[in-house]
């Protein structure tokens, strides 16, 4: 059953502590990406790779990291750089052919306690 | 300024009514157009892809708007079940891909 993976579904994380969030695919897809997003807000690019051990900053990489050792995993960590890291977190991946959608894991909501 | 930029809404349409989104991007070199829908605390799924020459799939239309950087969406007789929000994605040619804050649409009985 081909997908895209992420766990785990609830975290909860006390304040100073990195934390790294799960996401894996087996859909021999290229290009992977990770996502926030905030109640009532759209998605915000944290950081996406196009390929095996390459990787970008999106518009808000500050606070987060990431590595694709592997094609199948792009894992998220936040670390305790990030300010405000309540936020419901999705990880999505593409092949690199133009025109061809993205699939979304069902995503990790975070909570910072 | 957003490089994909949405009108929020909410848009609240009767049962049976035509309703439109638009979203306009900044970058003219983006390459891939779509639209997601995404249901309350899910993750977002392909609704349709963006053509040049429009597309149709059933009661959804999707035009884009190159010269104009635009794109929109038509949805016409809503049923309750289309009630969501319409996420417009922007793809550019490095795989880069930009979402809109989203359009929040609620169809009543």
């Amino acid at each position: 059953d081909g997908g895209i993976t992420q766990s785990p579904k609830y975290l909860f994380r006390k304040e100073g502590q990195n934390v790294t969030l799960s996401c894996e695919q087996n859909l021999n897809h290229d290009a992977m990406y990770w996502y926030r997003q905030d109640p009532g807000q759209g998605l915000r690019l944290i950081y996406y790779s196009q390929i095996v051990n390459d990787f970008q900053k999106g518009d808000i990489a500050e606070g987060y990291s990431v590595s694709r050792e592997k094609k199948e995993s792009f894992p998220l960590t936040v670390t305790s750089a990030q300010k405000n890291p309540t936020a419901f977190y999705l990880c999505a991946s593409s092949p690199r052919d133009r025109g061809t959608e993205a699939f979304f894991g069902q995503g990790t909501r975070l909570t910072v306690v | 300024r957003k490089e994909v930029e949405q009108d929020p809404g909410p848009f609240n349409v009767p049962e049976g009514a035509t309703v439109a989104f638009n979203c306009t991007y900044s970058n003219s070199a983006s390459q891939s157009f779509f639209w997601y829908r995404q249901d309350c605390r899910k993750e977002p799924k392909l609704l349709m892809s963006v053509y040049s020459s429009g597309n149709e799939d059933g009661r959804f239309t999707a035009q884009l708007n190159r010269a104009s950087q635009y794109i929109s969406l038509l949805i016409r007789d809503s049923k309750l079940s289309d009630s969501a929000t319409y996420l417009c994605v922007v793809v550019y040619n490095n795989n880069d891909m930009r979402f809109g804050a989203g359009t929040r649409l609620t169809v009543k009985p």
